[in-house]
């Protein structure tokens, strides 16, 4: 596609819900990267991936967070028994490859909007 | 603890003036850089990368990075109000990428 897609794009709960949370990375796009931005914040590190390899979750605030991409393409963000403070933008972005010297790009998705009540 | 520090402003200029952006990290290994702009309730859009030293220009945006000094500048030249927006900061260590809080600006007719 032409850019990351993500979905849905707004998401309510009930505190206690489990929610999954998609992203479509550009395609061809290794390395695949979530995020976590509150309100008049800069996003916040989750997660990522280099193809279907989980390189990196320390970003992950508690264990009731688990992301995957199975096939190195598209990726779920799972969040289990959903909490007020789980209440934020998710952020999915991609990138051509990490490493190298960083010199490659992110872009991001729009966003999921979790509201959890 | 990594750290990319931006003032958060507001930052207010009037239309056609010059906008000053100005970014500093903790990392002395941090690779690359990058200024996305948000739009409230938008997703952040690249608008410049930068991985070495000196100016990079593209349009009306000029980059800037000293390394030395552990700071990355962005101008926007002839400021409209469609720049108002949101300005983060990015750097990478090769591996992942760690944002600032973010710059608001307001351009003001």
């Amino acid at each position: 596609g032409a850019g990351v897609s993500q979905s849905p794009r707004y998401k309510v709960a009930k505190r206690g819900q489990d929610v999954a949370l998609r992203c479509d990375p550009i395609s061809g796009h290794v390395s695949l990267f979530w995020y976590q931005q509150a309100l008049g914040q800069g996003p916040e590190f989750l997660t990522y991936f280099q193809n279907e390899a989980q390189l990196d979750k320390s970003g992950l605030p508690s264990d009731r967070f688990f992301a995957e991409r199975p096939e190195g393409s598209v990726s779920t963000l799972k969040i289990q028994r959903t909490q007020q403070e789980d209440s934020a933008v998710y952020l999915c972005a991609s990138s051509l490859a990490v490493g190298a010297g960083g010199r490659y790009e992110q872009y991001f998705g729009p966003g999921t909007r979790l509201t959890v009540t | 603890q990594k750290e990319v520090e931006q003032n958060s402003g507001p930052l207010s200029v009037p239309e056609g003036a010059i906008a000053s952006l100005n970014c500093t990290y903790s990392d002395r290994v941090s690779q690359s850089f990058f200024w996305y702009r948000q739009y409230s309730g938008k997703s952040p859009e690249l608008i410049m990368s930068i991985y070495s030293n000196g100016d990079k220009e593209d349009g009306r945006f000029t980059a800037q990075l000293n390394k030395a000094s552990q700071y990355v500048s962005l101008l926007i030249r002839d400021s409209q109000p469609s720049d108002s927006a949101t300005y983060l900061c990015a750097v990478n260590d090769g591996n992942q990428f760690y944002f600032g809080t973010g710059t608001s600006l307001t351009v003001i007719p």
